[in-house]
Order: C-alpha cells, then sequence, then structure tokens
C-alpha cells in the first residue's frame, strides 16, 4: 500500500494545457483501469473529475483530460483557468479492494 | 440531492476511541460501496476502510488492522467507522465517500460523493 508519485506542484498560465503525472506499480495503476483524479479546493471536500482512467462525470468540463501507459497515468488540465487552481490527487485500485492515492499536486494559474 | 454528513469527530487522548457517523441521504444508500478517506493537517489523503453494499466486505489500510472497524446500517442510511487504540498519527478530517456506480459495475475504488469531513484530534 504505498502512494502513488505525483509531483508536488505544477502550474501554468491562463490558457495555456498543464499535464500532471501519477506513477504507480503494475500492482496499482499499471494493473488496472480505476485510475480516478481528484480536484480540492482549500477546506473543502475532494471532487471526482476523472475515474477510469479518462472518463469524465457529468458536469465537469472537457478541458480536463485523462491517460495512461504502463505504470503512469496523467491529468491534463487544457485552456487553464483561475478556478482550476487546487490540489490534484491521483488514485488508483491497489487488488483486494484497497485503494492508494498520490502525495497530491498543487496546481498554480500564473 | 446526494448528501453525505459526518459527525463524531473531536479531541480524544492517545489510546481512547472514537466512532464516527456518516448520514447518508438523497440516494439507495445500499446500492452503494462506501468509503472512509482521512486527511491530516496540511497533508495528502488517505484511504482508511471501505465496506461492500450488504456489509458482507470490509478493507482497510495496514495501518489501521486491528484497530479500526468499518459498518453500515442499510435500514438507518449510515456508515460508521469505530476507532479504538488511538494514535497521534490518526490525527485527521476523516471523509466519508460513496463508491461510484457505473454501468453495471459498483466500484469500492473510485469515489463520486464526498461528505465535508469530521475532525479526530488525538492528542494529551
Amino acid at each position: 500500500q504505498s502512494a502513488l508519485t505525483q509531483p508536488p506542484s505544477a502550474s501554468g498560465s491562463p490558457g495555456q494545457s498543464v499535464a500532471i503525472s501519477c506513477t504507480g506499480t503494475s500492482s496499482d495503476v499499471g494493473g488496472y483501469n480505476y485510475v480516478s483524479w481528484y480536484q480540492q479546493h482549500p477546506g473543502k471536500a475532494p471532487k471526482l473529475m476523472i475515474f477510469e482512467v479518462s472518463k469524465r462525470p457529468s458536469g465537469v468540463p472537457d478541458r480536463f483530460s485523462g491517460s495512461k501507459s504502463g505504470n503512469t497515468a496523467s491529468l491534463t488540465v487544457s485552456g487553464l483557468q483561475a478556478e482550476d487552481e487546487a490540489d490534484y490527487y491521483c488514485s488508483s485500485y491497489a487488488g483486494n479492494n484497497s485503494v492508494t492515492f498520490g502525495g497530491g499536486t498543487k496546481l498554480t494559474v500564473l | 440531492e446526494v448528501q453525505l454528513v459526518e459527525s463524531g469527530g473531536g479531541l480524544v487522548q492517545p489510546g481512547g476511541s472514537l466512532r464516527l457517523s456518516c448520514a447518508a441521504s438523497g440516494f439507495t444508500f445500499g446500492s452503494h460501496w462506501m468509503s472512509w478517506v482521512r486527511q491530516a493537517p496540511g497533508k495528502g489523503l488517505e484511504w482508511v476502510a471501505n465496506i461492500k453494499q450488504d456489509g458482507s466486505g470490509k478493507y482497510y489500510v495496514d495501518s489501521v488492522k486491528g484497530r479500526f472497524t468499518v459498518s453500515r446500517d442499510n435500514a438507518k442510511n449510515s456508515l460508521y467507522l469505530q476507532m479504538n487504540s488511538l494514535r497521534a498519527e490518526d490525527t485527521a478530517g476523516y471523509y466519508c465517500a460513496r463508491g461510484l456506480n457505473f454501468g453495471i459495475s459498483a466500484h469500492s475504488s473510485m469515489f463520486d460523493y464526498w461528505g465535508q469531513g469530521t475532525l479526530v484530534t488525538v492528542s494529551s
């Protein structure tokens, strides 16, 4: 049950695109297509942004997209907006109904 | 409207016990996996435990096995977390989260609704 690896910070200017990586192992990210991404604003509960690697829940802008290659998943935010500034966490199914999260990435919109 | 409301947090001494509750409304509670996820102050998210729809399966992160017990009462639309032998490192905000149902799949590891959390502080 080791945490997934995310960069602690990422940044971009309004309108730009930014990608956040999430690296695990063949026992979690690489072994299942059950990767999800959450957005968390300060003092708020996390919000589901991407599930099953690349699917968006209803209401999430299509500026948010997800992908996976091997043991690394990625969240891409296109056309950055000020309200996208938040912490982002990836998570993955890790077998036997367990879940592992990444350490989180603080996204700054410059 | 889906709502998850946690309660039961507070200050407890090391070695003490606390029982968290999560009141659910706005959906068919018994159709979803439910989880507890915690977040230490200024830190990241950590999955703590989850429980199958009928309560027949319960799973925990290694650090709480033998100390925490997750349970649910589908008749009361409620989720619980009994926390015993609490340690300073258990200090965190504890969130109740609903497992995502998508298509024919009920997921234990992806969470589409979260409560606002309840703070547990373990300190002497």
